[in-house]
């Protein structure tokens, strides 16, 4: 398996732009998360799946970001409109049972 | 107080030392994992513990449930090994990681 795959690695983008961020889970992982890491505030979990249902968006910051699971394999996160304090970098993880693993990142810069 | 507390925040070495990075936590978990991040930022999983000890390589992971600890080890350090070591709990009430703050290593040559 490939691991969990993020798209794209690197984004810069202009305020006011919409976003969106992809994760391809390890096949056969009912759980997908995704982080947000910055140095301000370190890791921080915006929203997980469990079998493609959002169990628990608490950590999202505003109405501009949403994420959606459409099947077992894709995942997106959008924010529309983005603004520069959403530069950080986004990781996705999946796991079965307890062990989450996780993808490269999309590191994210608005400008 | 943060759930889970690393220590130290930075640590400095020369190579060949011995490390010791140390994680305290307060809630109840089903496991806990190690990670390295290097500066090009992925994350990569160490270990998963949720007993006991774990070795791989110069690696060593131990956990101590009752007290609610866990460190880890590196043995006879190397620049290579230079990375931010963090310590993240699984909640035994769902799967939400909760994570430390994190260790950020050098080891100079």
């Amino acid at each position: 398996d490939a691991g969990v795959i993020q798209s794209p690695r690197h984004e810069v983008t202009e305020m006011g732009q919409e976003v969106t961020l992809r994760c391809k889970p390890i096949s056969g992982h009912d759980y997908l998360f995704w982080y947000r890491q910055t140095m301000m505030r370190g890791l921080e979990l915006l929203i997980y799946f469990n079998n493609n249902v959002p169990i628990d968006d608490s950590g999202m910051p505003e109405d501009r970001f949403s994420a959606k699971m459409p099947n077992a394999s894709f995942s997106t996160l959008k924010i529309q409109p983005s603004e520069p304090r959403d530069s950080a970098v986004y990781f996705c993880a999946s796991s079965f049972v307890n062990e989450q693993f996780f993808g490269p990142g999309t590191r994210l810069t608005v400008l | 107080k943060n759930e889970v507390e690393q220590s130290p925040q930075n640590l400095t070495a020369q190579e060949g030392e011995f490390i010791t990075i140390n994680c305290s936590y307060s809630v109840g978990i089903s496991a806990l994992h190690w990670l390295q991040q290097h500066p090009g930022g992925g994350i990569v999983s160490l270990f998963m513990l949720s007993s006991g000890k774990k070795k791989h390589g110069r690696l060593i992971a131990t956990i101590n449930i009752q007290e609610k600890h866990s460190s880890l080890h590196i043995t006879a350090s190397h620049p290579r090994d230079s990375a931010v070591y963090i310590c993240a709990v699984v909640m035994d009430s769902n799967y939400q990681l909760i994570w430390g703050a994190g260790t950020k290593l050098i080891i100079k040559p």
